[in-house]
């Protein structure tokens, strides 16, 4: 079964704790995303990664980082958490070729109080 | 800049009526574009998707989106909406095949009443 896999769906932190979150894909896709999306605002690419230690920035990555050490794995940190990072979070994967190919996690909802 | 533009952020049918989502995208070229759905407390799912040829696009569940490059438009269409395409409806571009991130809209709630 092709799937995206999010982990934790919730999450509760207070502001200045570290947070990560997990995402893993089973489906060998070399490229993977990670979105917040907020009210009125869509998703915003706070981070792409075309493979293996191959990380880009997105629209908007101050207050996060990524790590990516194998394909199918890739971690969202955000090292002492603001209050402003509450969102909910998507991570997505698509094949290197056919990047129309994305396939969504279920997100992961996270309030920094 | 390359931007999607959706207009309506709520719209509310009656079960059974027609329904049209409007999106209207910036770019000097012919982009990639593309209509997902989110589901209650899901990720996106992929609906249609337009590369080229026929501006009309047929997608799951009887949606379908017409391009046209004279508007920069890609509205989203259904004959006969059902309680079940209530949904956040969401307008994607990409200016490459492969390898980019998608811009995304910010979303249309569709509401479908009994």
């Amino acid at each position: 079964d092709m799937k995206v896999t999010q982990m934790p769906r919730y999450l509760i932190k207070r502001m200045g704790e570290n947070v990560l979150l997990e995402c893993g894909q089973d489906m060998s896709h070399e490229t993977m995303y990670w979105y917040r999306q907020d009210p009125g605002l869509g998703l915003q690419l706070i981070y792409i990664s075309y493979d293996v230690d191959s990380n880009s920035e997105g629209d908007i990555p101050k207050g996060y980082r990524v790590s990516r050490k194998k394909r199918e794995h890739f971690s969202l940190i955000l090292d002492s958490a603001k209050t402003n990072q509450t969102s909910v979070y998507f991570c997505a994967s698509s094949p290197l070729w056919a990047n129309s190919d994305y396939t969504f996690g279920s997100g992961t909802r996270l309030l920094v109080i | 800049a390359q931007s999607v533009t959706q207009p309506d952020a709520r719209v509310t049918v009656s079960e059974g009526a027609s329904l049209q989502l409007r999106c209207k995208y910036s770019y000097s070229a012919t982009p990639y574009l593309f209509w997902y759905v989110q589901y209650p407390r899901q990720g996106l799912q992929l609906l249609l998707k337009y590369y080229s040829g026929d501006p009309v696009v047929q997608g799951v569940n009887s949606f379908e989106a017409e391009f046209s490059k004279s508007n920069s438009s890609f509205h989203l269409q259904k004959a006969s909406v059902h309680w079940s395409d209530s949904a956040v409806y969401f307008c994607a571009l990409s200016l490459y095949q492969g390898g980019r991130a998608l811009i995304f809209g910010t979303g249309t709630t569709v509401s479908v009443s009994p």
